[in-house]
């Protein structure tokens, strides 16, 4: 079970937009609608922002957005705010109760 | 407000066992999935295995899959991970996390525990 492959590093200036892709298989990003994403800030545990590909719990800036298109997922953070810079992994489902994280992208805000 | 609290830092030897714990508060169901995630000094998170809190079910990646032991005890609400002859390659940051209610995303997570196996 390989990890998802994200790209090591993103950034953009403040008030600008960043988005970050996450692909993977048919056994696990294409086959489920369970892709979620984590910030994790550092010396800090991640913290989940969006689920089920699109959808943000309670508590997180409608400025946190994520898609999917088949095999690959994507995470957009617009309108990037200082408190954004962060490392931002996903996740998915990849059936039998066994999930895959990504390789994580370090998003800098210039 | 559900919170996961993880047992402190722990410094072992090489070929030495340990437990560590994660215990889980302000749930009111019985039934629910804690699952655990390893992260290496400045690595990425690593999915290991999860566990039902309610029948201690248990899935383990096929990455650790005879490496760890996934337990749990329902009456005190609390997951262990466990390894019986720590390596130096486990020294690492270990989180519990708690599966979301309907949603296959972890949404609680603990503060983490840190694992340091040095001679």
């Amino acid at each position: 079970q390989s990890a998802l492959t994200q790209p090591p590093s993103a950034s953009g200036s403040p008030g600008q937009s960043v988005t970050i892709s996450c692909t993977g298989t048919s056994s696990d990003v294409g086959g489920y609608k369970y892709v979620s994403w984590y910030q994790q800030h550092p010396g800090k545990a991640p913290k989940l922002m969006i689920y089920e590909v699109s959808k943000r719990p309670s508590g997180v800036p409608d400025r946190f957005s994520g898609s999917k298109s088949g095999n690959t997922a994507s995470l957009t953070v617009s309108g990037l705010q200082a408190e954004d810079e962060a490392d931002y992994y996903c996740n998915s489902y990849a059936g039998s109760n066994n999930f895959v994280f990504g390789t994580g992208t370090k998003v800098t805000v210039l | 407000e559900v919170q996961l609290v993880q047992s402190g830092t722990e410094v072992k030897k090489p070929g030495e066992s340990l437990k560590i714990s994660c215990k889980s508060s302000g749930y009111s169901f019985t039934s629910y999935w804690i699952g655990w995630v390893r992260q290496k000094p400045g690595k990425g998170l690593e999915y290991m295995g999860i566990i039902s809190l309610g029948d201690s079910d248990t899935t383990y990646s096929p990455s650790f899959q005879g490496q760890v032991t996934i337990s749990a005890d329902k009456s005190i609400t609390t997951a262990y991970l466990q390894w019986s002859s720590l390596k130096a390659s486990d020294t690492a940051m270990y989180y519990c996390a708690k599966l979301g209610d309907n949603s296959e995303a972890f949404a609680i997570w603990g503060q983490g525990t840190t694992v340091i196996v040095s001679s």
